[in-house]
């Protein structure tokens, strides 16, 4: 597909268990952003990749929250012993290269539960 | 600091009437602004950006914005509403050498037919 993937969609998952979302970018996008959007909320940065620089992780709310980007392509969201406060939509986006004048663009999310 | 505030959590329109979605950022330097348009179930979707020159600029789906410095504003339009505009719209700012975009809270529109 020519647009960026998330996967799952949906996720539910018990209070304290870890938890992976997997984000796949459009091909040749060298940025890759997470945020989080909660019910009612407008969107939080979590992480920013930008080719084989070091990652911006001023957004992560917590230590339990890591993020990877394997090859400068996939990245996998990582929460660990997830709490309720966790539970929203997860998007991915990716951009090209001049990241300042270019717009990302999104994932459909991964809509996490916990309970 | 960059933020961005839209004022309106919800604006109602009626069809064929002119629309406006506010939106004021704060940055310093230049910013680089940017609309975005979430359907419901889909993800965001990019409708129109400001970078630099000419104030008023045209996007998608019949979109523009107008970029005031002086009032530190953005604000979306259209001419005239239609039906399948009702969406949640999300300004976003960035600021010249950052990193990330930062977003408002949305604006949800709804056009009345």
């Amino acid at each position: 597909g020519a647009g960026v993937s998330q996967s799952p969609s949906n996720k539910v998952t018990e209070k304290g268990k870890d938890v992976e979302l997997r984000c796949d970018p459009i091909s040749g996008h060298t940025a890759l952003y997470w945020y989080r959007q909660s019910l009612g909320q407008g969107l939080e940065f979590l992480i920013y990749f930008q080719g084989n620089s070091a990652p911006d992780k001023s957004g992560l709310p917590s230590d339990r929250f890591s993020a990877e980007r394997t090859g400068g392509s996939v990245s996998t969201l990582t929460i660990q012993r997830t709490q309720q406060e966790d539970s929203a939509v997860y998007l991915c986006a990716s951009s090209a290269r001049g990241i300042e004048r270019t717009e990302a663009f999104f994932g459909q999310g991964t809509r996490l539960t916990v309970v | 600091a960059q933020s961005v505030a839209q004022p309106e959590d919800q604006v109602n329109v009626a069809e064929g009437n002119p629309l406006t979605v506010k939106c004021t950022y704060s940055v310093s330097g230049n910013p680089y602004l940017f609309w975005y348009v979430q359907y419901p179930n889909r993800g965001l979707q990019f409708l129109l950006k400001y970078i630099t020159g000419d104030n008023l600029v045209k996007g998608s789906y019949g979109f523009e914005a107008e970029f005031n410095k002086s009032q530190t504003s953005f604000h979306l339009k259209k001419p005239s509403a239609l039906v399948s505009d009702s969406a949640l719209y999300f300004c976003a700012v960035r600021r010249t050498g950052a990193n990330n975009l930062f977003f408002g809270t949305g604006t949800r529109l709804t056009v009345i037919p």
